[in-house]
Formats: structure tokens, sequence, C-alpha cells
């Protein structure tokens, strides 16, 4: 079974950073594209970024474009987003989202760390 | 950026029928933009509904369905159940590893 979990969300001062992780398990996760999704409390969801199963390919929404950077450690199947400059409206559950290639769509997810970005 | 639009939000009597669309600002959706739809209730995580336009995920009732209609996709939900109370969104591909989803359309079943 496939099983996503996030981790390392927490609060943080406007203008600092973090890093959030997500341990992968049930699946060879070395083999798949993953991406990092956010909600923001009461509002939709935001596709972040995504990078390829190999690292090599990253792209991201133009919102966090230069000051998040999504990464990788396929020996520990972890995915990572780390978080600098971080502002108010960056506040938001942070979800982790495999992506089946092969059928072009989010497939699994997990249940999200939430990020809070306060003074 | 572009902007994928949705109905906001909508009501379906139980047992009724309602479809929701999916639109992009800059144009026309097609199948290569691989609509896809996700279904997520208050507190727990996006759950997939269908994918490729039209493809049902694993354990998504039939009562489910997915299609381009005109210019927009759409989900269109036939004979209704009170447990398909929730919030909708869509996700569309926009080219250069670009995703967006849809602003989402909260569903009531009365």
């Amino acid at each position: 079974e496939v099983h996503l979990v996030e981790s390392g969300g927490g609060l943080v001062q406007p203008g600092g950073s973090l890093r959030v992780s997500c341990a992968a398990s049930g699946f060879t996760f070395g083999s798949y594209w993953m991406n990092w999704v956010r909600q923001a409390p009461g509002k939709g969801l935001e596709w972040v970024a995504n990078i390829k199963h190999d690292g090599n390919e990253k792209y991201y929404a133009d919102s966090v474009k230069g000051r998040f950077t999504i990464s990788r450690d396929n020996a520990k199947n972890s995915l990572y987003l780390d978080m600098s400059s971080l502002r108010a409206e960056d506040t938001a559950v942070y979800y982790c989202a495999r992506y089946s290639f092969s059928w072009s769509f989010f497939d699994s997810w997990g249940q999200g760390a939430l990020v809070t970005v306060s003074a | 950026q572009t902007v994928v639009t949705q109905e906001p939000t909508l009501s379906v009597s139980p047992g009724g029928a309602v479809t929701l669309t999916c639109a992009l600002t800059s144009g026309s959706v097609s199948t290569t933009n691989y609509p896809s739809w996700y279904q997520q209730t208050p507190g727990q995580a996006p759950r997939s509904l269908i994918y490729r336009t039209s493809s049902r995920s694993s354990g998504v009732p039939d009562r489910f369905s997915g299609s381009i209609l005109g210019n927009k996709a759409a989900l269109t939900i036939t004979g209704a159940q009170a447990e398909d109370e929730s919030d909708y969104y869509c996700l569309l591909f926009v080219g250069s590893g670009v995703w967006v989803f849809g602003g989402g359309t909260k569903l009531t079943v009365l």
C-alpha cells in the first residue's frame, strides 16, 4: 500500500526558512515524479512544485519560484521542500502527492503538514 | 499565470444530477490538459476521482463521470447521494511542467 507521510511543519516568522519532508513507502519511490500541493486555511488547492523521478527536472508555481526548492533523496525514499523568505500567505497545509506518469494524475496523497508563518 | 475557474458553489437534490465545470481563462480545455478531478472533505486529504478526462480512479462509483463539454472539462454526478457533499477540484496540465488547480466547487446535496 502506498504511504506518504509529511513532517516538519510548524510555526516560523515572516522572512524565515523551513523544510518540510515527505517519507514514502509501499512503492518504488525512485520511479515516480512527485509533487507538493498546498492549501491555505479555508482556501482551495494550489500546486506548488514537482520533481522528476531522478531529480533532474523541477518546476515551480510562480508564487514560490525563487523562494522554494524541491528536492529528493531516492536512497532515503524522501521528498523535501525547502522554503525561504516565508510570507504570511505561505501559511498552509502542505501535501506531497505522487504523480502517475502513465495516467497523468496525482494518484496518492499524504495527510499534510501545517506550516504557519506568523510573528 | 494561467487561471482555472470552477463554479464556487452548486447544489443538487438527492438522486439528482449535477455537472461541475473547469475552464481555462486563456483558452479551451482539451484532453492534452489531462483533466483530473479530486474530492475533498473537511480535514481530509484530496482523493482522486477522475483522470485523463474520463477515467474513474479505483473504487470510485460509476455515478461519477468526466468529459469535455464544449471548451471545458466537466464532472457529472448522476444520482447524487448525501455522501457526495464535498469540495471538488479540477487539475489541468498547462505546459512546461506546470499544473494548475481550479478554485474548487463546494457541492451541497439537499
